[in-house]
């Protein structure tokens, strides 16, 4: 399955610490996506990377992209109690869409 | 409100019956998804429409389900003689411009079925 996997799958940090999440998948893909999505609530899109970049920030939010290793990571920094939620990346291959497993993130004020 | 707009929130049916989910994506977007969700997992691509044509169906199973975007009116997701293994919650989502683009997410309906 393409579908892609993040690790870890669970992470709990205190509130001005960084948190790193990071997503794996097994074809060659044209972008990347990260959403999140707060409890029983829907996705929310935070960032797209294209299969030619490496970096991407916005805000407090990096990403990182290794299309060799076939890996992304989204790193939050300086975390808040609000960004409590779960963090999905998503793959586009060009014919299929995936969304990965997600990482549960828990900030501790 | 101008975002996905998804009703109902949660609906509750028996086995056998019916359910009928409704999306209206955001304005200007023609382009809408609909993913399933089971607790504590990621979301399944279940179809891809565009005004009145499907797009890509593959993550729909072959039976009992069926999705219609009409050019008039919201998108469904209809369930026929639903199952317990129906219940999830459904997301809808939209965008602006060609598949893969950023996705505009409805709150999603949760479907119980007793």
């Amino acid at each position: 399955s393409q579908q892609g996997e993040e690790d870890p799958q669970a992470l709990s940090i205190q509130e001005g610490e960084n948190a790193t999440m990071n997503c794996s998948y097994k074809t060659s893909i044209n972008n990347l996506q990260w959403y999140r999505q707060n409890s029983g609530r829907g996705l929310v899109h935070l960032i797209l990377i294209r299969s030619n970049e490496r970096e991407k920030h916005s805000g407090r939010l990096r990403v990182t992209l290794d299309t060799s290793k076939k890996s992304s990571s989204l790193l939050i920094t300086a975390s808040r109690a609000a960004d409590t939620a779960s963090y999905f990346c998503a793959t586009d291959t060009g014919n299929q869409f995936y969304f990965g497993t997600g990482t549960s993130l828990t900030v501790i004020p | 409100n101008a975002g996905v707009m998804q009703n109902p929130r949660h609906l509750v049916r028996r086995r056998g019956q019916e359910a009928r989910l409704r999306c209206s994506p955001m304005k200007g977007h023609s382009h809408v998804y609909w993913y399933r969700q089971l607790p504590e997992e990621g979301l399944k691509f279940m179809v891809y429409l565009q005004k009145e044509n499907i797009i890509d169906e593959s993550g729909m199973p072959k039976e009992r389900f069926s999705a219609e975007f009409p050019k008039e009116g919201p998108s469904i997701l209809r369930i026929q003689q639903v199952v317990r293994g129906d219940s999830a919650a459904y997301f809808c989502a939209s965008s602006q411009d060609g598949r893969y683009q950023p996705q505009h997410f409805g709150d999603g309906t949760r479907l119980s079925i007793l």
